[in-house]
């Protein structure tokens, strides 16, 4: 069935660097674009970041951008995240989602992960 | 940007009742909005696309409407299943959600 799985959360110091993967099965990959989703701890949705079916485009949300970068491996049919100069705000369950849908804006998010939880500390 | 506001951010209702959920854009954003659920420790799930289409597996009771900056969501009948957070996002100009209506049981 149509599965995305992430990993690479956990426990990060300010200022450190750490890289969220999300691995896709059930379709194909390579036809798709992407976004990452964040929800900080009993808080709302928060859209971070979008890569185009082709990797040619990204897009990120400002509090992230310079930041975050997106990037995919068609041939591993995995999404990745690299976040770099955490911050305590960047706390939060991250999750990959494929954009479905039939155009520029007739879009929406189906299936999502089941999350992974960074949490920055010192 | 534009900025999506839902309204109540919570509201309690017994199973059976007829609930709606409504938001608000801060401008025109045609058709494109989704309606996500979510439950607590889970992802969301897509409920309705495309303002009033519903995505497939959803129950008939789940139903969508409007157009241009307001939007809303209606549960025809709410069963215990249905308590949980919902979440509109537009599409229009990047991506945006609202803030949440969280739905108890009365």
């Amino acid at each position: 069935q149509v599965q995305l799985v992430e990993s690479g959360g956990g426990v990060v110091q300010p200022g450190r660097s750490l890289r969220l993967s999300c691995a896709a099965s059930g379709f194909t990959f390579s036809n798709y674009a992407f976004h990452w989703v964040r929800q900080a701890p009993g808080k709302g949705l928060e859209w971070v970041t979008f890569i185009t079916y082709d990797g040619g485009n990204q897009f990120y949300a400002d509090s992230v951008k310079g930041r975050f970068t997106i990037s995919r491996d068609d041939s591993k049919n995995t999404l990745y995240l690299q976040m770099s100069n955490l911050g305590i705000e960047d706390t939060a369950v991250y999750y990959c989602a494929r954009e479905s849908g039939s155009g520029t804006f007739d879009n929406w998010f189906d299936p999502w992960g089941q999350g992974t939880l960074v949490t920055v500390s010192s | 940007d534009i900025q999506m506001t839902q309204s109540p951010a919570s509201l309690s209702a017994f199973v059976g009742d007829r609930v709606t959920i409504t938001c608000r854009a801060s401008q025109s954003i045609r058709g494109y909005l989704n309606w996500y659920q979510q439950k607590p420790g889970k992802a969301p799930k897509l409920l309705i696309y495309a303002a009033s289409s519903l995505h497939s597996g959803v129950p008939s009771r789940f139903s969508g409407g409007g157009s241009g900056t307001d939007f809303t969501l209606t549960i025809s009948s709410l069963q215990l299943e249905d308590f949980a957070t919902y979440y509109c996002q537009q599409s229009y100009r990047m991506w945006t959600f609202g803030q949440g209506t969280k739905v108890e049981i009365k």
